[in-house]
């Protein structure tokens, strides 16, 4: 079974700060990884998708890794603006089924001005 | 473009009732994948279809059942609704081109709030 982790829970920073939130996995025989958005009460905006083969991918001031060896992913945000304050998810597909996501519980990040 | 859309927005039931949630997929996406989020939680998987075969099926019980159309679009239906059936159901779909299903990635609603009381 797929067990997805996401450390911290929450994370409250003032604007302008570096930002590395984390994520683990247990079963490293995945697809690919997503890192969503969500907006309280809302639904989820995809913001990067890492392919099972690949090491990083960016979209402006994000960056996301993979090592899949060892279970784990970041997502980094850079420069960070009280427009970023949403709760961050991490997911892994898996290789065996056609479309399940496995999503963490998401990290809760709050910029303040 | 639309985006994945979902109706209604917010439901109220009481327990006992039926409800039928409904989901379009994005223009051209043949796969939808329903999920239920329990607030403070990750979304946990509930169905999937694709070309309006059930492809899986998570850990819930048969009071859920799900379809989908024709036109790719898909319903949702719980019944004998209990207390903890209340969530925020959200719809995803994906391209899921065959022999490229490494490269799917998975685009959500806005959601269904269900309230049960």
């Amino acid at each position: 079974k797929q067990e997805v982790t996401q450390i911290p829970a929450a994370l409250s920073v003032p604007e302008g700060e570096n930002l590395v939130l984390n994520c683990s996995f247990t079963d490293s025989a995945i697809y690919n990884l997503q890192w969503f958005r969500q907006d309280p009460g809302k639904g989820l905006t995809s913001l990067l998708l890492i392919q099972s083969s690949q090491r990083e991918q960016t979209s402006g001031r994000l960056n996301a890794s993979l090592d899949k060896s060892s279970g784990r992913s970041t997502l980094y945000i850079a420069a960070s603006q009280p427009g970023d304050s949403a709760t961050y998810l991490c997911a892994v597909r898996r290789g065996s089924t056609l479309g399940r996501l496995y999503f963490g519980r998401g990290t809760q990040l709050t910029v303040w001005p | 473009d639309a985006g994945v859309t979902q109706s209604p927005t917010h439901l109220i039931k009481t327990r006992g009732q039926h409800v039928t949630l409904r989901c379009s997929p994005i223009s051209g996406h043949k796969s939808v994948s329903w999920y239920q989020q329990v607030l403070g939680q990750g979304p946990q998987f509930i169905f999937q279809y694709y070309e309006k075969e059930e492809r899986g099926r998570g850990n819930f019980p048969d009071r859920f059942s799900a379809r989908q159309f024709p036109n790719y679009s898909s319903e949702l239906n719980v019944n004998a609704l209990l207390l903890g059936d209340s969530a925020l159901y959200l719809c995803a779909s994906s391209p899921t081109l065959m022999g490229q299903e490494n490269y799917n990635e998975q685009f959500f609603g806005p959601g269904t709030r269900l309230t049960v009381l």
